[in-house]
């Protein structure tokens, strides 16, 4: 069974900081898919970033960034100069190749402080 | 309309109550799932549809039933809930294959309150 396991529940930081946030997960899959959502506070779920397991490089989309570390099976996610909107639950999101579901980790509630 | 709608975007409801839930998606996907979110719990996947048919069904009550009458509209219909089954309901659709797009793309939910 794949897992994904954020051990995060809550971050806070100021504004301007940068911020990672952790996110483990287990497959036996060797083709599989990473992702990052976000979900701000008006609930609508968002794509932040997503990583192929194949690709060395990490992605990376303007302020965010992912560490993917494929052998410790870790996937952070690294935000630069935080901004208040940055503040919502972060899921990370686990999807083997040819397979229709994503396996969502619990999230970490980030709140950015003015 | 862009992306993914659903409707409504809050809903009451008693228990002795029928009522549905409708998604519909703009992008030209061949998925789309029902997801419930509770307070304290990870998201659960309630149900699959690839190609108008269902091909994943988690130990979901009966109570819920679902419908996909095309690849854009999906419906969970809603009958003797119980006070526990109030929730966000997300919807998502994605585009699998072989190109490999296995995001998921979310409407906005509904936000389910069973009195």
């Amino acid at each position: 069974a794949q897992t994904v396991t954020q051990s995060q529940p809550e971050m806070s930081v100021q504004e301007a900081e940068t911020v990672t946030l952790s996110c483990t997960y287990d497959t036996s899959e060797s083709n599989y898919y990473l992702f990052w959502y976000k979900q701000p506070p008006s609930r609508q779920m968002i794509l932040v970033i997503r990583q192929e397991a194949y690709k060395q490089q990490n992605a990376t989309e303007n302020r965010f960034s992912v560490n993917f570390q494929k052998a410790a099976k870790s996937f952070s996610l690294k935000i630069s100069d935080s901004q208040l909107g940055d503040t919502a639950m972060y899921f990370c999101a686990l999807a083997s190749r040819g397979a229709q579901k994503l396996v969502f980790g619990q999230g970490t509630r980030l709140t950015i402080n003015p | 309309e862009t992306g993914v709608t659903q409707t409504p975007r809050h809903l009451v409801m008693g228990m002795t109550n029928k009522k549905s839930l409708k998604c519909e998606q703009h992008l030209g996907h061949n998925a789309m799932y029902w997801y419930k979110q509770s307070a304290k719990k990870p998201l659960e996947l309630m149900f699959v549809y690839s190609l108008e048919e269902r091909v994943e069904n988690n130990s979901v009550p009966s109570r819920f039933s679902p419908e996909c009458p095309n690849s854009s509209h999906l419906f969970l219909h809603l009958h003797t809930l119980q006070p526990e089954d109030s929730a966000l309901y997300l919807c998502a659709s994605s585009q699998g294959g072989d190109r490999g797009l296995y995001e998921q793309y979310f409407g906005p939910g509904t936000r389910l309150t069973v009195t």
